[in-house]
């Protein structure tokens, strides 16, 4: 089992250009979710989904979209993005009994 | 904010010593979390405690939760230089489905 994987690792952009970062697990597991990490901080919840077809507003939603149209698949978007978007994104995934399974992150840099 | 306040933010020891963090949080819990992280990775779960258990072990990890002051700690005994990682408490957060709030995290330094 590959667990979560997590594409691209890393990726520049430019002030206003857009991108979409693509989570997968192959746990069979209803819950994902999108973190970001910034310096000296704990990760804060992007957005999140409880199964196949739906999405949910977590603690930082603003700037973001994302996407579940498979229950494996989990896409956060940008669509205009901001250097304040910088970050390390994290994705994980859940059976919803407690533990999260995370992904190795995406290292964007907003230019 | 609803994130939980984690100290030291930063522990240097030698190997072969014990390293204890804490975990402060404000809200009631079901059950709380720790996580580690080694530099440029993602997180792994090591373990989980829930309200009514007081103390829970896994290997050279103690957990306890102090529901009463909102606290709880990680130790890990005899540490080793691969025991170098960041580590993060974890609750749940309001409105079910297994959503996490996290604290900023220990970093933790295990010298040879």
């Amino acid at each position: 089992n590959a667990g979560v994987t997590q594409t691209p690792k890393f990726r520049v952009l430019k002030t206003g250009q857009s991108m979409t970062l693509l989570c997968a697990q192959d746990m069979n597991h209803e819950y994902m979710y999108w973190y970001r990490q910034d310096p000296g901080m704990g990760l804060r919840l992007i957005h999140y989904s409880v199964g196949e077809g739906t999405t949910a507003k977590g603690e930082v939603p603003d700037g973001y979209n994302v996407s579940r149209l498979k229950k494996q698949n989990f896409l956060l978007g940008l669509e205009s993005a901001a250097p304040s978007q910088t970050s390390v994104y994290f994705c994980a995934s859940s059976s919803g009994l407690g533990e999260q399974f995370f992904g190795p992150g995406t290292r964007l840099t907003v230019l | 904010s609803q994130q939980g306040e984690e100290d030291p933010q930063a522990l240097s020891i030698q190997e072969g010593e014990n390293a204890t963090m804490n975990c402060s949080y404000k809200t009631s819990i079901n059950n709380l979390q720790w996580y580690r992280q080694n530099s440029g990775r993602g997180l792994v779960h090591l373990i989980l405690i829930r309200s009514n258990e007081r103390e829970k072990h896994s290997g050279r990890l103690r957990v306890t939760l102090d529901t009463s002051k909102k606290s709880s700690s990680l130790l890990i005994t005899a540490s080793r230089a691969a025991d170098t990682a960041s580590y993060f408490c974890a609750r749940p957060l309001s409105g079910g489905y297994n959503k996490l709030i996290f604290g900023a995290g220990t970093r933790l330094a295990v010298h040879p």
